[in-house]
């Protein structure tokens, strides 16, 4: 079945511009994520949703980043006014999880943002 | 937090022997340790988990063993292929209810020599 889509594959930015990267997750998947991976360095969890609900945007690193779920399957983060420490690589991944349990963490193949 | 620590961050073995990539973790509370895989260009992809009960896991060519009074975890590959060559994440999740992030170590790039 189909996995994880995430667009676009590459953006390039030029700073101060806002971009948005969009995530559809696995169909059915409760739990949506969204961590940031710089170069040589692990995923970093930036924001976590069950269905529409934003259940913990503890690891969003500036007021300037905003995830949004508003039907409880598709997924957007938007980064205004983008710097060029916030190039980076953008995973998405969905799991079954509900609260108190514990599923796979589905993976896609990431947005790489480039800042200029 | 969590704070997972990996070593080594390079490996090179011949194809054929065998693999260990090691992680240690801080919160004693976190119950559930997944590895992943990431080719280039690629997402992470989970190649085995194992959860606190459990001391031992293994799935054909890969196993994982967890140690909670030290707080570690490895991953061990053997009878390598080239097609093991990748970079590896092991992870923890903590078990406080609703949080379901994970925590990654900074990655272990396998390299198999044919």
């Amino acid at each position: 079945g189909a996995g994880v889509s995430q667009s676009p594959r590459y953006k390039v930015a030029k700073r101060g511009q806002d971009v948005a990267l969009r995530c559809d997750p696995i169909s059915g998947h409760v739990s949506l994520f969204w961590y940031q991976q710089a170069l040589g360095q692990g995923p970093e969890f930036l924001t976590y949703f069950q269905n529409e609900a934003q259940l913990d945007k503890s690891g969003l690193p500036s007021d300037r980043f905003f995830a949004e779920r508003p039907e409880g399957s598709v997924s957007t983060l938007k980064i205004q006014r983008t710097q060029q420490e916030d190039s980076a690589v953008y995973l998405c991944a969905s799991s079954l999880a509900r609260l108190g349990t514990t599923d796979t963490q589905y993976f896609g193949p990431g947005t790489r943002l480039t800042v200029l | 937090g969590e704070n997972v620590e990996q070593h080594p961050s390079t490996l090179s073995v011949q194809e054929g022997d065998s693999a260990v990539i090691k992680c240690t973790y801080s919160d004693s509370a976190s119950n559930y340790f997944p590895w992943y895989k990431q080719e280039l260009g690629k997402g992470p992809q989970l190649i085995i988990d194992i959860r606190s009960n459990v001391g031992e896991k293994k799935d054909q060519r890969i196993a994982v063993t967890l140690n909670k009074t030290a707080k570690h975890f490895s991953l061990h590959i053997t009878e390598t292929q080239p097609e093991d060559s990748a970079v590896y994440f092991c992870a923890a999740r903590l078990s406080n209810f609703g949080n379901e992030k994970l925590t990654f170590g900074t990655g272990t790039r396998l390299t198999i020599i044919p």
